[in-house]
């Protein structure tokens, strides 16, 4: 079964420090989908990037920088400079072809204070 | 756009009783999956549905169910509600199929249970 890990519960940092946030995950399939999204207080989750398991490219949009390695199974989020208005909870997901459906990780709460 | 919209947003219940939430997706969007988010079990998927016939189903017992009207408006029902059941309910929307798609999610139902 699929199978995300987020091992930091919590993060707390400074503004403008950089910081890390660790996605682990398992599955069987070869075709499956990763997934970054964002929980502010509000509650509703926004989506932040899908990476497919063929494209290993690693992406940056603006502050935020994403590393997909397929050899530790891993996709990790890093955020540089980091700003109080990154404070959130951020999930890590993974969808496999043929589950069809989004397994969560625990989520990693990051508090950035000023 | 209008994004989608969950009601009610809070809500009380008492064991036994049973209850209706209500999700309207981004227009356009033909899947609806819905989500249960507590501290201790984390983001776990209910079901999918697309073109009003659900697709595929989380490991919820049969008191959640959920329905989808021809314009892609979606309910879910919890029947005979128990302390557990207390939660946020999340709703997401997708063009095709959660599976692939960046999810659009609302705000959430807050259900309290006592």
């Amino acid at each position: 079964a699929q199978k995300v890990t987020q091992a930091q519960t919590e993060i707390s940092v400074v503004e403008k420090e950089d910081v890390t946030l660790d996605c682990v995950y398992e599955t069987r399939d070869t075709t499956y989908y990763l997934f970054w999204y964002k929980q502010p207080p509000s509650g509703e989750l926004v989506f932040l990037i899908r990476r497919n398991s063929f494209d290993e490219q690693n992406e940056i949009s603006g502050r935020y920088s994403w590393n997909f390695q397929k050899s530790t199974s891993s996709f990790n989020f890093t955020i540089t400079a980091s700003q109080v208005v990154d404070s959130a909870v951020y999930f890590c997901a993974l969808s496999e072809a043929r589950s069809n459906d989004m397994r969560f990780g625990a989520g990693t709460r990051l508090t950035v204070k000023p | 756009k209008a994004g989608v919209t969950q009601t009610p947003r809070y809500l009380i219940k008492t064991r036994g009783q049973q209850v209706t939430l209500s999700c309207s997706p981004i227009s356009g969007h033909r899947s609806v999956s819905w989500y249960q988010q507590t501290p201790g079990q984390g983001l776990q998927f209910l079901f999918e549905y697309f073109s009003e016939t659900q697709r595929n189903k989380g490991n919820f017992p049969g008191r959640f169910s959920g329905r989808q009207f021809s314009n892609s408006r979606s309910e879910m029902n919890v029947s005979t509600l128990e302390l557990g059941d207390s939660a946020l309910y999340l709703c997401a929307s997708s063009l095709w199929t959660a599976y692939t798609g960046e999810l659009f999610f609302g705000e959430g139902s807050r259900l309290t249970v006592l």
